[in-house]
């Protein structure tokens, strides 16, 4: 299985400055098809969780733009510019390169100082 | 707008059963696929079960292979998940997700049910 590694596992922000989380996979994200599977996920409290990131870098329909994603191979990162307090929750991320079994990181909570 | 309720959660006893549901509406149901995915109580995300768009596709986590049975219902827009020999650490939040339609290989889980809790204790 691909094992999913995000660091930190918590931090704590004050609004208006910038926040990254990091996230490695154990083996490369990338397919054959050139496209490099890694998602980004939010589960603020209370909810769901929801799509951020598709394909890395990929903002999804109505996701503000001080998020953004980078990364290639077996290393990530979610980068928020400037958080804002409705930013609080549990950020994941999720391989699918190998989606027998798709694999989750452990979860970063971001809180606000 | 795109909607996932899942029902059917509960309490049960070690070795019970118990059936999931999972009702979609504001979409398509029969041509996406579809996957359950749990959280235990304080824990992270575990993908649990995979039904491609018609069902013939369908896929298990290690952890719940054997013991579960992810089915659909395409005429009622309903997944389901069946849930047999239940153990302690079965205890979770059950989400059903929709796979979203994309052109790559593999689509992300774009939408989310609020999750129906599933309690195994004796």
């Amino acid at each position: 299985d691909v094992v999913m590694t995000q660091t930190p596992l918590s931090l704590s922000v004050t609004p208006g400055q910038p926040a990254s989380i990091s996230c490695q996979s154990s083996q490369s994200l990338l397919h054959r098809d050139g496209r490099t599977y890694l998602y980004w996920y939010l589960q603020k409290p209370g909810q769901s969780p929801q799509l951020l990131i598709y394909e890395v870098s990929n903002r999804f329909s109505g996701v503000p733009d001080r998020f953004s994603g980078s990364g290639s191979g077996t290393d990530f990162t979610l980068h928020i510019s400037r958080v804002e307090v409705e930013d609080v929750g549990v950020y994941y991320c999720m391989q699918s390169i190998r989606h027998r079994p798709y694999t989750f990181g452990q979860g970063t909570r971001l809180e606000i100082k | 707008q795109v909607q996932l309720v899942e029902s059917g959660g509960g309490v049960v006893q070690p070795g019970g059963s118990l059936r999931l549901s999972c009702a979609a509406s504001g979409f398509s149901f029969r041509s996406f696929g579809m996957h359950w995915v749990r959280q235990a109580p304080g824990k992270g995300l575990e993908w649990v079960a995979t039904s491609s768009y018609d069902g013939g596709d369908i896929y298990y986590a290690d952890s719940v292979k054997g013991r579960f049975s992810i089915s659909r219902d395409n005429s009622k827009n309903t997944l389901f998940l069946d849930m047999n020999s239940l153990r302690p650490e079965d205890t979770a939040l059950y989400f059903c997700a929709r796979e979203g339609n994309c052109e790559s290989t593999t689509c992300p889980f774009d939408s989310w049910g609020q999750g129906t809790k599933v309690i195994v204790s004796s």
